[in-house]
């Protein structure tokens, strides 16, 4: 089935360094993937949609100078938290559909334990 | 934009009984409707699904139903066991431009 890598697994960082998390789509290609953040107890909250070759669509109160998207290839998107402050801490998750099949379910990464301290 | 409206949010019951969450949307281009467990820090896995063509999907224990006249899809689960315990989502139907949005989540708790 389809397969959805998501590096690093958990990363701690000091406050104002930025942080690069990578979505990759292993054995299918995602001309779209989904980047979600995940509060203790909540539900994921759709952060953007990133477009392989044109800008990211953001959610509405999501900064998009603060989380960059690059998604340059067909089966690599990333997310780059800039200058991270604690309240930035959280579980990021990506996700992918493989168009290639009709109605297709997401299929998500492991995520992303982010710690900024 | 759309939404959908996930109940109980928590739900607790005995081992061996049956568990049932609800979602309801209003899209009514929707066509697909997933459900999906996530366990205490891990990825949310699809675990049933079902398309517009049919009312009612079984696998094993687990089984969704669909009513596209009131637009609402369920989860049951049926002889519940600890290992169900978990957080499920529904997400947002998909129908024309699909931008997937989770319900609220449904914990549930299976006491031995």
């Amino acid at each position: 089935g389809a397969v959805v890598s998501q590096h690093p697994s958990r990363v701690i960082c000091k406050s104002g360094t930025s942080v690069k998390i990578e979505c990759r789509s292993l054995d299918f290609q995602a001309t779209t993937m989904f980047w979600y953040r995940q509060f203790p107890k909540q539900s994921l909250m759709l952060m953007a949609t990133s477009n392989e070759g044109s800008k990211a669509t953001y959610e509405q109160g999501v900064e998009k100078d603060k989380f960059l998207i690059n998604h340059a290839s067909l089966t690599l998107s990333t997310l780059t938290v800039t200058s991270a402050h604690p309240e930035d801490s959280s579980f990021y998750i990506c996700s992918a559909r493989d168009l290639g099949v009709g109605n297709s379910p997401l299929h998500f990464g492991n995520g992303t334990r982010l710690t900024v301290t | 934009g759309e939404n959908v409206e996930q109940h109980p949010s928590t739900l607790s019951v005995q081992e061996g009984d049956s568990a049932v969450i609800k979602c309801t949307y209003s899209d009514s281009a929707s066509n697909y409707f997933p459900w999906y467990k996530q366990e205490l820090g891990k990825r949310p896995q699809l675990i049933i699904d079902i398309r517009s063509n049919v009312g009612e999907k079984k696998d094993q224990r687990i089984a969704v139903t669909l009513n596209k006249t009131a637009k609402h899809f369920s989860l049951h689960i049926t002889e519940t066991q600890p290992e169900d315990s978990a957080v499920y989502f529904c997400a947002r139907p998909s129908g024309g431009s699909y931008i997937p949005t989770f319900g609220r989540g449904t914990s549930l708790i299976v006491h031995p």
